[in-house]
């Protein structure tokens, strides 16, 4: 079965940075496109970033160019999103999915809250 | 990266057909046969319904189907189930590696 198991969310100032990670299982990590997507309290889904199956291409939306780092070690099935200069707008629910070949995303975990408030 | 345009809320009766647009641009939906649909319900993650424009995963419901005319694209759902009561979102692919989704249709079965 596949699963996807997001953790390092909570409450963090404005301007701090947070990690994190999405530990994955069920399926061969190491060959697959993973992506993060976020949502707002009350809002929409947002396509946050991309990560290829090696690690070595990686794309962000323009609203988190600069402050947000996706990345991913094969050896431990993890994917992560480092995030800097946290916002208040950046509170969400954070999800991480894998991407298919059909460059939509066929599965997805549980979200991890991350509020960003003084 | 703009958000697609979504109706805020649609609603039907049970057995009833209901069809959710999506409109966006040439350079996502018009640009390319990468749309794919995804259901919500409350304080869940979301789950694939559609890709490629009209295709289903395994499990899908056929009643469940998608299509694409220039830059809308649309989900149609058939005989409208209680348990089809959820948020619909659209997410084209829109080159370089990049997706953005729609602003999410609330479906009510009445």
């Amino acid at each position: 079965e596949v699963q996807l198991v997001e953790s390092g969310g909570g409450l963090i100032q404005p301007g701090g940075s947070l990690r994190l990670s999405c530990e994955v299982s069920g399926f061969t990590f190491s060959s697959y496109e993973m992506n993060w997507v976020r949502q707002a309290p009350g809002k929409g889904l947002e396509w946050l970033s991309c990560i290829s199956s090696s690690g070595s291409t990686v794309n962000h939306a323009d609203s988190v160019k600069g402050r947000f780092t996706i990345s991913r070690d094969n050896t431990k099935n993890s994917l992560f999103l480092q995030m800097s200069s946290l916002r208040a707008e950046d509170t969400a629910v954070y999800y991480c999915a894998r991407g298919s070949q059909w460059l939509a995303f066929d599965n997805w975990g549980q979200g991890t809250l991350v509020t960003v408030s003084s | 990266q703009s958000a697609l345009t979504q109706p805020r809320s649609v609603s039907g009766s049970p057995g009833q057909s209901v069809t959710i647009s999506c409109t966006g641009t040439s350079s996502d939906v018009g640009g390319y046969n990468y749309v794919s649909w995804y259901q919500q319900h409350p304080g869940k993650a979301p789950k694939l319904m559609i890709f490629d424009v009209s295709k289903r995963p395994s499990g899908v419901p056929d009643r469940f189907s998608g299509s694409k005319s220039g830059n809308t694209a649309s989900l149609t759902i058939s005989g409208l189930q209680a348990e089809d009561e959820a948020d619909y979102y659209c997410c084209p692919y829109a080159g370089s590696n990049t997706w953005v989704f729609g602003g999410g249709t609330k479906l009510t079965v009445l």
